[in-house]
């Protein structure tokens, strides 16, 4: 079967960097989003990754390692308005995405 | 430019009765996608079409549900006979071909009582 695993929560200190991981293992792969999903609020984009290495957005910065069917987003100078979840999801051969459950990030003054 | 943009934002229903869910998609994505989310959980799919073509239902969890998109434009997502386990919010996404960045709305949040 498909699956992605990130932690369900983490908890970070405004100011700091925080790292939140995510493993698949999918049927295919053909590109990696990370979205930003506020409580009662839709998911929107954060980083594409389809090849190995980072890619770097502001504050934000994804990794991918295709070999290990692992992923990192990177946030950085932590803001209160960080506090989210953060969903990893993987593109599979069908062109499917598949979704992992998201982690909840605890931003602290 | 407009969004995505999905009706109701809420809807109360009886078990047992049928509902609709519209999506309004960005205009020019080809493809669109509905998932159906729960509390603490990822986004599940349920179905995409590429064009007015359902190109993979295979997330559909049963004969109840039913999605089409006539003109490949609006979509809209069919419930019949409601269950209370289909309670959740049912988003809606598009993008401008398989692969893409996905745009997500608002979102129908969806409760059978």
């Amino acid at each position: 079967g498909q699956n992605i695993d990130q932690p369900t929560e983490m908890t970070a200190t405004e100011g700091a960097i925080v790292q939140i991981n995510c493993t698949y293992q999918t049927s295919g792969f053909n590109g990696l989003f990370w979205y930003q999903q506020h409580a009662g609020e839709a998911p929107t984009f954060l980083s594409y990754n389809v090849l190995d290495g980072l890619e770097e957005k502001g504050r934000f910065s994804s990794f991918l390692s295709r070999s290990k069917g692992y992923s990192y987003l990177l946030l950085k100078e932590l803001q209160m308005k960080d506090s989210a979840s953060y969903l990893c999801a993987v593109v599979d051969s069908n062109y499917q995405l598949i979704w992992g459950a998201g982690t909840k990030l605890i931003i602290k003054p | 430019g407009a969004g995505v943009s999905q009706t109701p934002s809420n809807k109360v229903t009886e078990k047992g009765k049928y509902v609709e869910l519209r999506c309004d998609p960005i205009s020019g994505h080809t493809a669109l996608y509905w998932y159906r989310q729960s509390l603490g959980q990822g986004p599940e799919f349920l179905i995409y079409f590429q064009g007015t073509g359902a190109a993979d239902d295979s997330g559909l969890p049963n004969d109840r549900f039913f999605a089409v998109r006539p003109e490949g434009s609006v979509s809209t997502l069919k419930i019949q006979r409601t269950e209370r386990g289909d309670s959740a919010v049912y988003l809606c996404a598009s993008s401008t071909s398989l692969a893409d960045e996905q745009y997500f709305g608002p979102g129908t949040r969806l409760t059978v009582t």
